[in-house]
């Protein structure tokens, strides 16, 4: 099936420094959601974006809704140990019953 | 957002064997989603449960080898059948994306292992 393109794949950051992931459609989107998975863990909803240009803060994370809507990215500014997981995006278009497409991921480690 | 509890936690089964795993929402959901998480992979959605009526399967998932359940508003079950090492996997329920545009939020899982 689709998936969007996520990248990079993996990440291994120190302490302290910026991060940032985006990823890419073919298709225009009319939502688009990033997760944060941990070991052990399902998915968590860290933000949604509903409208084209859109940018989104939660704590040290930003996200922004491309304004072509085929295109995402996610910020996370002074990262710390606890940043560590899988950082998924997906998106849907309203013509397919919210159906979401997902992304392969962003594996992100932090080196205290 | 709603609390998703699932059942079992994990489970090692036999190969043929068939394990029946539960998804309890504490609160009612227009759509709840059954995904399947290969080790190290993304999500894949298996069905949509449909409360009323069958589940709605994405393409290369079947009603025979993954029945689901949808017998009230807060409660599904996903069932894998005659399973196979290929089936180890996480399983995942989530609800979520209906009418009002609400993103889908997820349980923690199921972790399978097939023997």
């Amino acid at each position: 099936g689709q998936q969007l393109n996520q990248s990079p794949q993996s990440m291994f950051i120190q302490e302290g420094e910026d991060v940032s992931m985006n990823c890419t459609s073919s298709s225009i989107f009319n939502t688009w959601l990033w997760y944060k998975q941990e070991p052990g863990e399902g998915p968590v909803l860290l933000i949604a974006l509903y409208k084209a240009g859109e940018l989104t803060s939660n704590g040290r994370l930003t996200a922004q809704f491309g304004i072509t809507r085929k295109d995402s990215f996610l910020n996370i500014s002074a990262s710390i140990p606890s940043d560590v997981g899988i950082y998924f995006c997906a998106g849907n278009n309203a013509g397919n019953n919210r159906k979401l497409i997902w992304g392969l991921g962003t594996s992100l480690a932090v080196n205290p | 957002s709603a609390v998703i509890s699932q059942k079992p936690s994990r489970d090692i089964c036999q190969r043929g064997t068939s394990l029946t795993i539960q998804c309890q929402v504490d609160s009612q959901v227009t759509m709840m989603f059954w995904y399947r998480q290969q080790p190290g992979q993304s999500l894949t959605l298996i069905a949509t449960a449909n409360q009323g009526s069958e589940a709605t399967y994405e393409s290369g998932f079947v009603i025979d080898k993954f029945p689901i359940s949808r017998p009230n508003l807060t409660f599904s079950t996903l069932t894998v059948s005659n399973m196979s090492p290929e089936d180890s996997s996480i399983y995942l329920c989530s609800v979520g994306g209906g009418q009002s545009n609400q993103p889908q939020h997820f349980g923690d899982g199921t972790r399978l292992s097939i023997l």
